[in-house]
């Protein structure tokens, strides 16, 4: 199946600093890729669709301005996390899907990063 | 009401036996359905994908979806240690829509 790489794996950060993780589609190009947020024991909860070329959607309830999302390229959309605080401390996943014509549309997902905010 | 409804478990089986995993959902407009296994601390890994009604085998799993029921299943056959895992299912109505998730299924298989 196709790859897409999330670095970092893992990052603890002081409150206050902001976080920036990256989300890499490697052997396809995707407009959109969606951004994850997972705690513990619960399912996937999405933040915001990220389009390349123009601003992301989000979700209600969720902060733009502290989570800016960036999408510059067919395979790369950045989330940082702003000014982050001890309650953003969770799981962070990002998908994508391949540019497909006919409907198909697998999403295949990063390896997440764990945020810890101390 | 959620879009799509999963029982959370936890489940436990023994080595060898058949294992039944389930979704319902709401959205009659879902077209594109797929199972994810996620292990612990990890993201989510591509199991299997199915577009519309009907039946999908991939080795020991099988993937069923009945849109007049607004069901869907796996089934993994001889079930593994390695198996252990939680499942999640996930569907979309079109391409390049957000994908709703169940809440997960958490399997173990007992040697």
């Amino acid at each position: 199946g196709a790859v897409v790489s999330q670095h970092p794996s893992r990052v603890i950060c002081k409150s206050g600093t902001s976080v920036k993780i990256e989300c890499r589609s490697l052997d396809f190009q995707a407009t959109t890729m969606f951004w994850y947020r997972q705690f513990p024991k619960q399912s996937l909860m999405l933040m915001a669709t990220s389009n390349e070329g123009s601003k992301a959607t989000y979700e209600q309830g969720v902060e733009k301005d502290k989570f800016l999302i960036n999408h510059a390229s067919l395979t790369l959309s950045t989330l940082t996390v702003t000014s982050a605080h001890p309650e953003d401390s969770s799981f962070y996943i990002c998908s994508a899907s391949p540019l497909k014509t006919g409907g198909d549309t697998e999403a295949f997902f990063g390896q997440g990063t764990r945020l810890t905010v101390v | 009401q959620k879009e799509v409804e999963q029982d959370p478990g936890p489940l436990s089986v023994p080595e060898g036996a058949i294992v039944s995993l389930n979704c319902t959902y709401s959205n009659s407009a879902f077209q594109y359905f797929m199972w994810y296994r996620q292990y612990s601390r990890k993201g989510p890994e591509l199991l299997m994908y199915t577009y519309s009604s009907g039946n999908k085998e991939d080795g020991r799993f099988t993937a069923q979806v009945d849109k007049s029921s607004k069901y869907i299943s796996l089934f993994i056959r001889d079930s593994q240690p390695s198996d252990s895992a939680t499942y999640l299912c996930a569907m979309s109505a079109n391409t390049g829509n957000q994908f709703y998730f169940g809440t997960g299924t958490s399997l173990t298989v007992i040697p």
